[in-house]
């Protein structure tokens, strides 16, 4: 049961135009939602987080939306420059005393940027 | 600050065999977690402890399990290999002001069972 979805195993986009990840979640418990992105070789790194109570958190060139009511988030990345190849995961957890240290993965989007 | 710091880096191993992996968190975190990262599944959560004791726990058999010492570095140990468990172990640690966290990863053992 994949509760965090992302759909699209590849993304490439030219470097300076805008990279848009995508991410599903079922389960309604979740109330936090991270973006991680991982280099081959290297454990993941944070990248930007959102919670459910906004709909929008900027980071620099890093948007993350988030529509609950179709429980889908995006991560925008705006411009994208080479260096931002990677994959990237969604992750989510759900309020409560019991979630420590756990959060739900989806499987990755390898993004490629082309200079 | 350095790192989360996982050992060994690579890791072959025969079927039967059992393997123990080693995360040492960054200075002041006191909460490991870890995870199972195979291709196409993404990272899936193994366990989490805190103060030598495991408060969360994934679904995992039982041939996975984990500790935590005092100084808050961590273990985790498979025993009786399977195929299946050729994967990169990553750990993870934070600092534990709640669960909201975001966590620090280690660069992961990459595990390869024969």
């Amino acid at each position: 049961d994949q509760q965090v979805k992302q759909n699209s195993p590849s993304l490439s986009v030219q470097e300076g135009r805008i990279s848009i990840l995508n991410c599903d979640y079922t389960n309604s418990m979740f109330d936090y939602f991270l973006w991680y992105k991982k280099y081959p070789a290297e454990g993941p790194t944070f990248l930007i987080s959102i919670s459910s109570i906004k709909d929008k958190n900027e980071d620099g060139r890093f948007t993350v939306f988030l529509n609950k009511s179709a429980k889908h988030l995006s991560l925008h990345i705006v411009p994208s420059q080479p260096g931002d190849s990677a994959v990237y995961f969604c992750a989510a957890s759900n309020a409560g005393g019991t979630s420590y240290g756990k959060l739900t993965f989806g499987q990755g989007t390898i993004l490629t940027v082309h200079p | 600050k350095a790192g989360v710091t996982q050992t060994p880096r690579y890791l072959i191993k025969t079927r039967g065999q059992q393997v123990t992996l080693s995360c040492s968190p960054i200075s002041g975190h006191r909460s490991v977690s870890w995870y199972q990262q195979t291709p196409g599944q993404g990272l899936q959560f193994l366990f989490e402890y805190f103060s030598e004791t495991q408060r969360n726990k994934g679904n995992f058999p039982g041939r996975f399990s984990g500790r935590q010492f005092s100084n808050s570095r961590s273990e985790m140990n498979v025993s009786t290999l399977e195929l299946g468990d050729s994967a990169l172990y990553l750990c993870a640690s934070s600092p534990d002001r709640g669960t909201r966290e975001k966590l620090f990863f280690g660069s992961g053992t990459q595990l390869s069972v024969l």
